[in-house]
């Protein structure tokens, strides 16, 4: 299995300052064939499901802001919120799809200072 | 509008059953991968298992195989799981979730928990 591990597991960020949240996969997840990267954020607030924001670890899904941006490929992954808002505090997952069983990053929960 | 909606969970024994049910509306149900995510109490994300739009390909996290079954019935546009041999650390919020890729929509979950 493909092992997802995030850093750090917590963070406080002052309220428009920049959050960044790491992702290692402990195999590669490019798809060499295709050349896509199968690596996703989430976005999860309590009482709420899961909300994607990333995936093919750069593309922003429908209706996310622009202050989430994604970097990263092979086995490195980096989450950025550019300016932290108040209704950005959540825990983020990274995932990787390559291959199953599909698996998570332990996730960073993320505060404001 | 893409809707997910959970139900079937509940109180169970340790080593009995439940059949989890995911409705899904607003969009074409057969042509999309569906699957199952769990989130137990204080813990993280964990992918339980998903199935191919036509039902042809089912894949499971190892600690379920051989209990939890996925299925589909595209004419009713829903998805299930199967939980049988429930175990404690089975109790969790479990969520449908839609993509062939990531998972870009999500229910809003239905618990389950194993206690006796």
């Amino acid at each position: 299995d493909i092992v997802m591990t995030q850093s750090p597991d917590s963070l406080a960020v002052s309220l428009g300052e920049r959050a960044t949240i790491n992702c290692k996969s402990s195999q590669s997840v490019l798809y060499s064939s295709n050349n896509k990267t199968y690596l996703a954020w989430y976005q999860h607030k309590p009482g709420q499901p899961p909300k994607l924001l990333i995936y093919w670890a750069s593309t922003r899904h429908s209706g996310v802001p622009d202050r989430f941006s994604g970097i990263g490929s092979g086995t490195d992954f980096t989450l950025t919120i550019s300016s932290l808002q108040a209704e950005d505090v959540a825990v983020y997952y990274c995932q990787q799809y390559y291959n199953t069983p599909w698996t998570f990053g332990q996730g960073t929960k993320v505060e404001i200072k | 509008e893409v809707q997910l909606v959970e139900s079937g969970g509940g109180l169970v024994q340790p080593g009995g059953s439940l059949r989890l049910s995911c409705a899904a509306s607003g969009f074409t149900f057969s042509s999309y991968w569906m699957s199952w995510v769990r989130q137990a109490p204080g813990k993280g994300l964990e992918w339980v298992a998903n199935i191919k739009y036509d039902g042809s390909a089912k894949y499971y996290v190892d600690s379920v195989k051989g209990r939890f079954t996925i299925s589909r019935d595209n004419a009713k546009n829903s998805l299930y799981l199967q939980m049988n041999t429930l175990r404690a650390e089975d109790t969790a919020l479990y969520y449908c979730a839609r993509g062939t890729a990531a998972s870009d929509y999500w229910g809003q979950g239905t618990l389950v928990t194993v206690s006796s």
